[in-house]
């Protein structure tokens, strides 16, 4: 079963930033969180993932809280493109195990 | 670079033939998966390969699912006889060791 928690749909306007939350109450110390989102009939890309510390690249950001309990993706000036489901997942034992998603919807 | 490359795109079958799916991962990446995703849902994986030899395979329905990787390259998912629940999108991914998972576009299964 997934370990991780998401609401299923969210709306965000284009050009604002898109905050995605993931409750991940049960991980386990040494797992990562990881983020993927998939685009309609495409294969899932992958965007971030993090083990404590809050990372940062080209895509997203990932904020992890202290007690790592929960994470935040934040896409910081969405698009129209990025409308996907957004999964976040926790490795476990070197696998992904996804649960639904959240589906993002930019709107215009 | 070039990515995981599968076919076919679409595939529309009858229950109780035989279908076969191929992958081609990213040049260089030793672990091979290969994923289910059923509509709504999160992909689930079926069985992980390192290079040529099968890592886990404990969610394969091996009484009609078989896969193989030769050669530690090319892999091919085989399903014999399929059932109307097989009617999902057939993932493939690939990644270096311990580095993020690069997926193909899937291969769509419609079993009539």
């Amino acid at each position: 079963d997934a370990k991780t928690t998401q609401p299923p749909s969210m709306d965000c306007a284009e050009g604002r930033a898109a905050n995605l939350p993931c409750n991940h109450s049960t991980i386990s110390g040494n797992e990562y969180v990881y983020w993927y989102r998939q685009i309609h009939s495409q294969g899932p890309q992958y965007i971030i993932h993090g083990l404590k510390n809050n990372e940062t690249n080209e895509m997203a950001s990932l904020i992890i809280t202290e007690d790592r309990k929960s994470s935040t993706l934040i896409l910081p000036h969405a698009t129209l493109r990025d409308t996907a489901v957004y999964y976040c997942i926790v490795e476990s034992n070197y696998q992904l195990i996804w649960g639904a998603g959240t589906k993002l919807i930019i709107k215009p | 670079e070039a990515g995981v490359a599968q076919s076919p795109r679409y595939k529309i079958i009858e229950k109780r033939q035989s279908v076969a799916f191929w992958c081609n991962p990213i040049s260089g990446h030793a672990t091979l998966y290969w994923y289910q995703q059923i509509l709504g849902q999160g992909p689930k994986l079926l069985i992980q390969f390192q290079n040529n030899g099968v890592v886990d395979d404990s969610q394969l329905p091996k009484d009609r699912f078989s896969a193989e990787r030769l050669k530690g390259v090319d892999s091919t998912l085989k399903i014999q006889p399929a059932k109307l629940e097989d009617s999902a999108v057939y993932l493939c991914a690939s990644s270096p060791q311990d580095q993020p998972q690069h997926f193909g576009d899937g291969t769509r299964l419609s079993i009539l």
